[in-house]
């Protein structure tokens, strides 16, 4: 069976500092990734996705991504956080079937 | 390139009335469409998908049901809401191709449903 654990609800970190939010997932084949990000009362937008050419992976807003197939993770990270970071982030892995799995999203909060 | 719409943007309804909601993608053919719904403080629950006009599968048991009556057209119904369809209402959509599970899904704005 193939999941997603997104590992942390909620993470707070001050601006300027670097964000880590955590994704593990399971899967029996290589995976496809995905990280979306969600601000309040908006649809999903699309920061970054691994699809098996390049392990680190760089998105949208400075965002950027690392697979670790023997840690079976797939970490989004930022090297500064920005007030407007302040959102939900969901990890997606994309089955062999089509079918699309999403994490149960980490509320990232942005403290002045 | 690709637009999705959804609408209305907001809805409050009353208990036992009907529901419609609609999406439409703009600049792309046969795609593949998806309903989920956000209740507060969940995560995203997958309703419906569509792989093709008159093609719907439901992933959840429930007072609601789905239609692709053209190409590019999703509609979610319902005949009488409860309370507890209240939520956040995504359409979404995807490219099909040979390696489509490498196709990420590209979202329309959401609808606020709040049934009283």
């Amino acid at each position: 069976a193939q999941s997603v654990t997104q590992l942390d609800s909620h993470v707070s970190v001050s601006e300027g500092t670097p964000v880590l939010l955590r994704c593990n997932y399971s899967s029996s084949y290589s995976p496809s990734l995905f990280w979306y990000v969600q601000h309040p009362n908006k649809g999903l937008q699309l920061l970054l996705k691994y699809t098996s050419a390049a392990t680190l992976v760089k998105g949208i807003n400075g965002f950027e991504a690392e697979f670790k197939k023997s840690e079976t993770s797939f970490h989004l990270t930022k090297p500064s956080a920005h007030m407007s970071d302040a959102a939900e982030y969901f990890c997606v892995v994309s089955k062999r079937d089509d079918k699309i799995i999403f994490g149960k999203g980490t509320r990232l909060h942005i403290l002045p | 390139s690709q637009t999705i719409h959804q609408w209305p943007a907001t809805l409050v309804q009353p208990v036992g009335s009907p529901l419609s909601l609609e999406c439409t993608v703009e600049g792309t053919s046969n795609p593949n469409l998806y309903w989920y719904r956000q209740a507060a403080g969940r995560g995203l629950q997958l309703l419906f998908y569509s792989v093709g006009i008159g093609q719907i599968s439901s992933e959840v048991p429930q007072n609601l049901s789905a239609s692709r009556p053209q190409d590019r057209q999703f509609i979610l119904s319902s005949k009488k809401l409860l309370l507890s369809d209240s939520g956040f209402y995504l359409c979404a959509w995807r490219r099909k191709k040979d390696s489509s599970r490498y196709n990420e899904q590209f979202f329309g704005p959401g609808t606020r449903l709040t049934v009283l």
